[in-house]
């Protein structure tokens, strides 16, 4: 069936440093990919997403491409800031949203 | 605040209670969705709704949920003989059209039950 394996947390970073949150799916077709992203206190947001091979989602400075050969869909930023701290969740959708376990990023001054 | 709202927030029961929670979507959104997530996992798809029909229901779904929208705007979702097993976030989305759209994420209603 369909599912995502996500990154394992939590990943701790210093501010200013670059970020990867790694993301592999199984899944039968061509699903569309999505980083939601749960800021302390918040409901869940969407981030980005990319609905067929090779596209690229961005917002807020994060990066992520649909990489259908290595079925990956890899989160990236190149500086994380404080506020960048949160949960991170990789989905798919194929009839309806499978999610990661999600990742919990700390970034500290 | 337009936003998808959930009530109540924080729900705490003894086991074998029911409890009903209820989800306001973003007005005029078609499709509403309700998840669940337990700790330290992502959330997981219980059912949706598009308009007063409801389409789709997992298998996490046992024969204690029950979910209606029977007007096509806020939705209930019911849980009979509550077990300690359903502690978990009650999570509530919406979108508007088909295909891939948004969803809209709620607060969530917390549910302990001891």
């Amino acid at each position: 069936g369909d599912s995502v394996t996500q990154m394992e947390g939590p990943v701790t970073l210093s501010e200013e440093a670059c970020l990867t949150i790694n993301c592999t799916y199984t899944a039968t077709g061509y699903p569309s990919l999505f980083w939601y992203v749960q800021y302390p206190g918040e409901g869940l947001q969407l981030l980005l997403k990319a609905t067929k091979a090779d596209d690229k989602g961005s917002n807020k400075g994060f990066e992520a491409t649909y990489r259908k050969e290595t079925t990956s869909f890899h989160l990236e930023k190149g500086s994380v800031q404080v506020s960048d701290s949160a949960v991170y969740f990789c989905a798919l959708r194929a009839n309806n949203l499978f999610f990661g376990t999600g990742t919990r990023l700390t970034v500290i001054p | 605040d337009t936003g998808v709202s959930q009530d109540p927030r924080h729900k705490i029961t003894k086991r074998g209670q029911n409890v009903t929670f209820r989800c306001d979507p973003i007005s005029e959104h078609n499709r509403l969705y309700w998840y669940r997530q337990t700790l330290g996992q992502g959330p997981e798809f219980l059912t949706y709704f598009q308009n007063e029909a409801q389409l789709e229901k997992s298998r996490l779904l046992s024969d204690r949920f029950s979910a209606e929208r029977p007007k096509g705007s806020f939705s209930t979702l019911e849980i009979q003989r509550t077990e300690q097993g359903d502690s978990a976030m009650y999570l509530c989305a919406s979108s508007n059209g088909q295909g891939i759209v948004e969803q809209f994420f709620g607060p969530g209603t917390r549910l302990t039950v001891l």
